[in-house]
């Protein structure tokens, strides 16, 4: 059975940093091209960043809105995916998921950025 | 980036009525298009990949058509689960883009 559990989820100030954890497992990741979704408090959906396997030189993509803040890494010997998040800000406030394929989703960390 | 335009925005339709929601792109997406079902408290479900593709174990109810930039799902005989969010997404090109959503609502 897959599955993805996203951890690391908190209340922080403005200008902190935050790091989600993915953890997998039923699938082999290290073949995954795994991804970071987050839905804000609108209930509004955006696709926050991508990663892609070994055999794609672990490629890395971003929303304009994260890039030079988040940073999505991998460790295949874990079957983990992360989101380093610096410099937060209030708008970053959101429900996030991990997610492999489209199909497989975490059941979500909540971040919240408030003074 | 790739502007995702969805309507409308809630919808309440009877039970065993035939809905449709659609979805407009600001440019060609080729049939690079997912449907997802929402309910409260819950992760996204795919329903349809690949603008018309039915994703494995829902319901034959359910269908995706269109091409280009015009997209549609439509909802055979609602039933009361079906009651959601729905949302469209564009994964052909970076940055990947998400419909605002629909709400679906039985009258």
């Amino acid at each position: 059975e897959v599955q993805l559990v996203e951890t690391g989820g908190s209340l922080v100030q403005p200008g902190k940093s935050l790091k989600l954890t993915c953890a997998t497992s039923g699938f082999t990741f290290s073949n995954a091209w795994m991804h970071w979704v987050r839905q804000s408090p609108e209930k509004q959906l955006e696709w926050v960043a991508q990663i892609k396997a070994k055999s794609n030189n672990y490629a890395t993509y971003y929303a304009e809105s994260v890039k030079g803040r988040f940073t999505i890494s991998r460790d295949d010997s874990k079957s983990s995916v992360y989101l380093q998040m610096n410099s937060l800000k209030e708008e970053d406030t959101a429900i996030y998921y991990c997610n492999w394929a489209w199909d497989y989703w975490g059941q979500g960390v909540m971040v919240t950025v408030s003074s | 980036d790739i502007q995702m335009t969805q309507s409308p925005a809630s919808l309440s339709a009877s039970l065993g009525e035939t809905v449709t929601i659609e979805c407009r792109a600001s440019e060609d997406i080729y049939n690079g298009l997912a449907w997802y079902q929402q309910k409260p408290g819950k992760s996204p479900q795919l329903l349809i990949y690949n603008a018309n593709s039915l994703h494995t174990g829902v319901p034959s109810r359910f269908s995706g058509s269109g091409s280009g930039t015009q997209y549609s799902l439509k909802i055979n005989s609602l039933q009361s689960e079906d009651v959601a969010s729905y949302f469209c997404q564009q994964y052909y090109d970076y940055p990947y883009t998400f419909g605002a959503g629909t709400k679906l609502e039985l009258k």
